[in-house]
């Protein structure tokens, strides 16, 4: 059974549009996180949430917008969609906030197109 | 910010050779290190972890070392197998940053036979 799952795997649209990317965890765990992986491969974190509250915010422009229904969901919804936010976005989770020895486990990704 | 690693290097290894994959990091204060995998197409999988107070931690096949005086953390395989073919990850975690990791970018294991 997939540990992490995102939809849709693939999200191609035209600039200026608004999208939505999903994320569950059947892990049980507290803590999620969205990360973005760009063209070359570099991966760096954008939002993490432990237990539906928000502990982790880079900088990320305020198109992006993360919201936990519940601590098993994530889902990162953008607005205004630019070039530049093509990538692949891959959703986490661990166990709880902290990070040593607190593996995360990631999603397949979702790489997003935009036109 | 820091930065952990390089820019995306390849290395070559032929199956049943060792590999050693490096990377360096700039921030004194981090604490602990890990190493992930990526296959194409998929996400990253954590291989081994060490805190800042070892200096070498061995799991199957792995062994990860540590050296703090220059910054430095590398990854080695033995017997490297195809499947050992992907991108590599060292991530660091500053100490008192919680749940952040901090990525660098990866150094791609071709294996050839």
């Amino acid at each position: 059974d997939t540990a992490v799952s995102q939809t849709p795997k693939y999200l191609v649209t035209q600039m200026g549009n608004d999208k939505s990317i999903k994320c569950e965890q059947n892990l049980g765990h507290d803590t999620m996180y969205w990360y973005k992986q760009d063209s070359k491969k570099f991966l760096k974190i954008m939002f993490s949430y432990n237990n539906k509250e928000l502990i982790i915010n880079e900088t990320v422009p305020n198109r992006f917008s993360p919201k936990s229904p519940d601590k098993a969901h994530l889902n990162l919804h953008i607005n205004s969609l630019e070039l530049g936010d093509s990538a692949v976005y891959f959703c986490a989770s661990s166990l709880m906030v902290s990070v040593s020895y607190n593996e995360q486990f990631f999603g397949p990704g979702t790489r997003l197109t935009v036109l | 910010g820091e930065n952990v690693g390089l820019h995306l290097p390849t290395l070559s290894v032929q199956e049943g050779d060792n590999s050693i994959i490096n990377c360096a990091y700039s921030n004194s204060a981090s604490d602990y290190f890990i190493w992930y995998k990526q296959e194409s197409g998929k996400g990253p999988q954590f291989i081994i972890d060490i805190r800042s107070n070892m200096d070498k931690r061995q799991g199957q096949r792995v062994t990860v070392l540590l050296n703090k005086t220059v910054k430095h953390l590398s990854l080695q395989i033995a017997a490297t197998q195809p499947g050992d073919s992907a991108v590599y990850f060292c991530a660091e975690n500053i100490a008192g940053t919680a749940s952040k990791l901090t990525f660098g970018t990866g150094t791609r294991l071709q294996v050839t036979l």
